[in-house]
């Protein structure tokens, strides 16, 4: 079975510093690994996924199959990245659903 | 350019009442999933929906159905509602059946008294 754990709830930064928001996931297949954000009053959107390895908004993640993490990374925090980050998975093949983890909810302080 | 559009956006109900909900996708997008979000969690998925055929479905009870129309805006059904049905229930649409980049709605948040 798919499961997609973010085991922050909340991590709260200072603008400029480091940006780490953890995942890891279990799967037994060959999963895509994405990154939706969410925005105050915004719907949900993708942010970005390991396939296409672009750094979006500053933001980038990789792929560790030896870990089974997709940690999503920013070297320089910004008050715009405050946001509610939600890792998902999903499988190649039909009867695999996009699963999403709890979410971790992103504070940079000014 | 229209997103995915759902209705109504908010709505109260009692319990064993019945709900429908609807979401129109993106033009072109064939594919639609239908999603709960409990407060405090991550999206879990209901169901799924490719060419107005059910292609997945997550670990919801029966009272939960859903269908595709010819134009492929969809309906979620729930019946007999319990209060732990009161949720935020989120339409996605893609252009494909296996994808993980979803198009999301803004949602239908439905309370159960």
């Amino acid at each position: 079975a798919q499961r997609v754990t973010q085991p922050e709830k909340l991590l709260s930064v200072f603008k400029g510093a480091p940006v780490e928001l953890k995942c890891n996931y279990s799967y037994s297949g060959s999963p895509e690994l994405f990154w939706y954000v969410q925005y105050s009053r915004q719907r949900l959107q993708l942010l970005l996924r390991h396939i296409s390895r672009e750094s979006i908004k500053g933001f980038t993640a990789d792929l560790n199959k030896g870990e089974t993490s997709f940690h999503l990374k920013k070297p320089f925090a910004q008050e715009e990245d405050s946001a509610m980050y939600y890792c998902a998975l999903s499988g190649n093949s039909g009867n695999t659903p996009l699963v999403f983890g709890k979410g971790t909810r992103l504070s940079v302080i000014a | 350019d229209a997103g995915v559009t759902q209705s109504p956006t908010h709505l109260i109900k009692t319990r064993g009442q019945h709900v429908t909900l609807r979401c129109s996708p993106i033009s072109g997008h064939k594919s639609v999933s239908w999603y709960q979000q409990v407060l405090g969690q991550g999206p879990q998925f209901i169901f799924q929906y490719y060419e107005k055929e059910e292609r997945g479905r997550g670990n919801f009870p029966d009272r939960f159905s859903a269908r595709q129309f010819p134009n492929y805006s969809s309906e979620l059904n729930v019946n007999a509602l319990l209060l732990g049905d009161s949720a935020l229930y989120l339409c996605a649409s893609s252009r494909r059946q296996i994808t993980g980049e979803l198009f999301f709605g803004e949602g239908s948040r439905l309370t159960v008294l």
